[in-house]
């Protein structure tokens, strides 16, 4: 069936440093690649996406890429924070399976002041 | 400003009791999710559903149920808990259209006893 693979499971990082978030996905009709982040005791929020027709895309300290023909995709997050400390969850929607969202198990990033 | 509410934030039932789940949002969504959320294994979709009365199995609908009797309702049903549903569960909207970003509730985590 449908899969999202994501590595690292967890991540340590110092403040200032890069994070790099790495997923690959199996349905290659996948067409919207989205990331949560999910802060502790709280939901899971959107904080960047990308569709397929579009290789990479930023915002601000996020920015996610998108290899459609590794099927890969991944978030780099740069001069990391303390408040980036969070899980982060990326995910693949495709048109098979209706409006099906099959989510990574998520990496759990501690950045270090 | 979307709004996802949960019945309950935390929940402890007994063993073979039935359970219920109640999702509400106020945004006039089409689509509504229930996911439960464990360590290492991400969110999984339990069941979802795109209209009113209409449902869809996800990847892990064995022991659950679902309800959507009203567009702004769907609700979660265990109808004998196990100690294997010890978990959080996260309802989800989204809506029709190019805008695929799901809205999470604040989460339930339920204790099986």
């Amino acid at each position: 069936g449908e899969n999202v693979e994501q590595h690292p499971s967890t991540l340590s990082v110092q403040e200032g440093d890069s994070a790099v978030i790495k997923c690959t996905y199996s349905d290659s009709a996948s067409n919207y690649f989205p990331w949560y982040k999910q802060e502790l005791g709280k939901r899971p929020q959107l904080i960047i996406d990308i569709r397929s027709n579009v290789g990479e895309k930023k915002d601000q300290r996020i920015a996610v890429t998108l290899n459609k023909t590794a099927k890969h995709f991944s978030l780099h997050i740069t001069e990391t924070q303390p408040e980036d400390s969070a899980v982060y969850f990326c995910a693949a929607r495709g048109p098979r399976g209706g409006f099906k969202t099959i989510f990574g198990a998520g990496t759990r990033l501690f950045v270090k002041a | 400003d979307v709004k996802v509410t949960q019945s309950s934030r935390y929940l402890v039932k007994r063993t073979g009791e039935k359970v219920f789940l109640e999702c509400v949002q106020d945004m006039d969504h089409e689509n509504m999710f229930w996911y439960r959320q464990d360590p290492g294994l991400g969110l999984r979709l339990i069941y979802f559903s795109y209209d009113v009365k209409m449902k869809e199995k996800g990847d892990i609908p064995e022991g659950y149920s679902v309800s959507r009797e009203k567009k702004e309702r769907f609700s979660l049903i265990l109808e004998s808990a196990s100690t294997n549903q010890t978990s959080m569960y996260l309802c989800a909207t989204t809506t029709v259209g190019s805008a695929y970003e799901q809205y999470f509730g604040p989460g339930t985590r339920l204790t099986v006893t």
